[in-house]
C-alpha cells in the first residue's frame, strides 16, 4: 500500500496550545490534503498544498512540505476544544481519476 | 456541502445475505468515489466510477461491485455479506482536486 502515515496517532493538549500532526508518504505525489473527521462523520477537507509549494497557510492552520523527506506537516494553532477530531492527511499520486490515499489518522482531544 | 446522500446510513444484516448501499449527488459530478473506514486502516478505497456505467476497482475491491446508472446515483454491492465487511461506508465525490464526503453507512454483518 502507498498510505500516508500519521504521527502521532493521538495528540492530547490544553485548549490555547498549538497541536503538530506529522505525515508521511512513499512516492512522488501531485498535492498532498488535510481532512478532518469529526466522531461519527464524513470527513471534511481542511486545505491542499501542491508539490511545488513548501508552505500553505488558512486561518488558525499551517501546512508545509517537504518533498525531499517526503513529508508534511499540519500545525493548529491556539487550539480549541472545538478543534478535537481526527485529522488525515490524503496523498495524490499522479494516478488518473483524482484517487486519494488517505493515512491512518491522528486523534486530537483538545480539553478546555 | 456538495449534497451527497447516503442511504441506508444504519444497517445490520446476516452473514451471506446481499446489501446494496446508495450514494445519492445533487451536483453532476464526474467522479465518485466508495471507501471503507475500520479502526487502524484509515479511508481504503473500493471502487470508484469516472461516469456513468464507467467504473474502476480500488484497493480493497473483492467481494464489492458497483453500478453507475445515471450521473447521481453510485451504487455499492455486498454480493454475500461477510463479518470482515463490518465497517463504516463513505461516498464521495471529487470537485477539482478535493473530494467531499457523504455522512457515512455504518453496517454490520453478523
Amino acid at each position: 500500500s502507498q498510505q500516508g502515515e500519521e504521527d502521532p496517532q493521538a495528540l492530547s493538549i490544553q485548549e490555547g496550545e498549538n497541536a503538530t500532526m506529522n505525515c508521511s508518504y512513499k512516492t512522488s505525489i501531485n498535492n498532498l490534503q488535510w481532512y478532518r473527521q469529526n466522531s461519527g462523520r464524513g470527513l471534511v477537507h481542511l486545505i491542499l498544498i501542491r508539490s511545488n509549494e513548501r508552505e500553505k497557510h488558512s486561518g488558525r492552520l499551517r501546512v508545509t512540505l517537504d518533498t525531499s523527506k517526503k513529508s508534511s506537516s499540519l500545525l493548529i494553532t491556539a487550539s480549541r476544544a472545538a478543534d478535537t477530531a481526527s485529522y488525515f492527511c490524503a496523498t495524490d499520486y499522479n494516478n488518473a481519476g483524482n484517487m486519494l490515499t488517505f493515512g491512518g489518522g491522528t486523534r486530537l482531544m483538545v480539553k478546555p | 456541502d456538495a449534497g451527497i446522500t447516503q442511504s441506508p446510513r444504519h444497517k445490520v444484516t446476516e452473514t451471506g445475505t446481499p446489501v446494496t448501499l446508495r450514494c445519492h449527488q445533487t451536483e453532476n459530478h464526474r467522479y465518485m468515489y466508495w471507501y471503507r473506514q475500520d479502526p487502524g486502516h484509515g479511508l481504503r478505497l473500493i471502487h470508484y466510477s469516472y461516469g456513468v456505467k464507467d467504473t474502476d476497482k480500488g484497493e480493497v475491491s473483492d467481494g464489492y461491485s458497483v453500478s453507475r446508472s445515471k450521473t447521481e446515483d453510485f451504487l455499492l454491492t455486498l454480493e454475500s455479506a461477510t463479518s470482515s465487511q463490518t465497517s463504516v461506508y463513505f461516498c464521495a465525490i471529487s470537485r477539482g482536486d478535493t473530494q467531499y464526503f457523504g455522512p457515512g453507512t455504518r453496517l454490520t454483518v453478523l
